[in-house]
């Protein structure tokens, strides 16, 4: 079954760039679509955004100006950048498989990103 | 954008007990609906997709349903197991939206 795995820094500074990673293992990266979910400390789900493995996306309106998303096939990953972070940013971050580009059916453990100096 | 309600917040049940969750959607999403299952600390899980349909290893005692832009999520007789925070999520639209959550707790 697809094992999907969050790295990248706990800690971010206020006003710099959240970079997350997200590694695919136990199936490939082409032909899906690959999601990223937040959830503040005792908050709900936030939907982040998606992207297809070609490196289409849709992004949060209200992250879009913020948000990019990649995919780097050759690496089987698909990566996060939020810019310009304040602490409303900090969350457990997950990224998911968009199985036939709709249904969140595996998902990362999540990671902890903290937005403080 | 497509906004979505969920009731009641929170709910107290016992083992047992039939539980029942509501999504409503601002406009009509059709079928276009899942629910997912969260425990404290870990990720969601995939309980249900197109409304109705229940994914692979889901118990039967869950169940799905819409009546126009109401979607129902409905366990049956509520395990120990199912204490969680339920979330549906539409995605009807390109741009995704989930509910803010239903906690059912222990009575």
């Amino acid at each position: 079954q697809v094992q999907l795995q969050e790295s990248g820094p706990g800690l971010v500074n206020p006003s710099e760039t959240l970079s997350l990673t997200c590694s695919v293992s136990v199936g490939s990266i082409k032909g899906n679509y690959w999601s990223w979910i937040r959830q503040p400390p005792q908050k709900g789900l936030e939907w982040i955004g998606y992207i297809y493995y070609t490196g289409n996306a849709n992004y949060n309106p209200s992250l879009k100006s913020r948000v990019t998303m990649s995919v780097d096939t050759s690496s089987n990953q698909f990566s996060l950048k939020l810019t310009s972070v304040t602490a409303a940013d900090t969350a457990v971050y997950y990224c998911a498989r968009l199985k036939d580009g709709y249904k969140n059916d595996y998902w990362g453990q999540g990671t902890l990103v903290i937005v403080s100096s | 954008d497509i906004q979505m309600t969920q009731s009641p917040s929170s709910l107290s049940a016992s083992v047992g007990d039939r539980v029942t969750i509501t999504c409503r959607a601002s406009q009509d999403i059709t079928n276009s609906l899942a629910w997912y299952q969260q425990k404290p600390g870990k990720a969601p899980r995939l309980l249900i997709y197109g409304a109705s349909r229940l994914e692979s290893g889901v118990p039967s005692r869950f169940s799905g349903s819409r009546s126009g832009t109401d979607h129902t999520l409905t366990i049956s007789s509520l395990q120990p197991e199912d204490f969680a925070t339920y979330y549906c999520q539409q995605y009807y639209s390109n741009l995704f939206t989930f509910g803010p959550g239903t906690k059912v707790d222990i009575k």
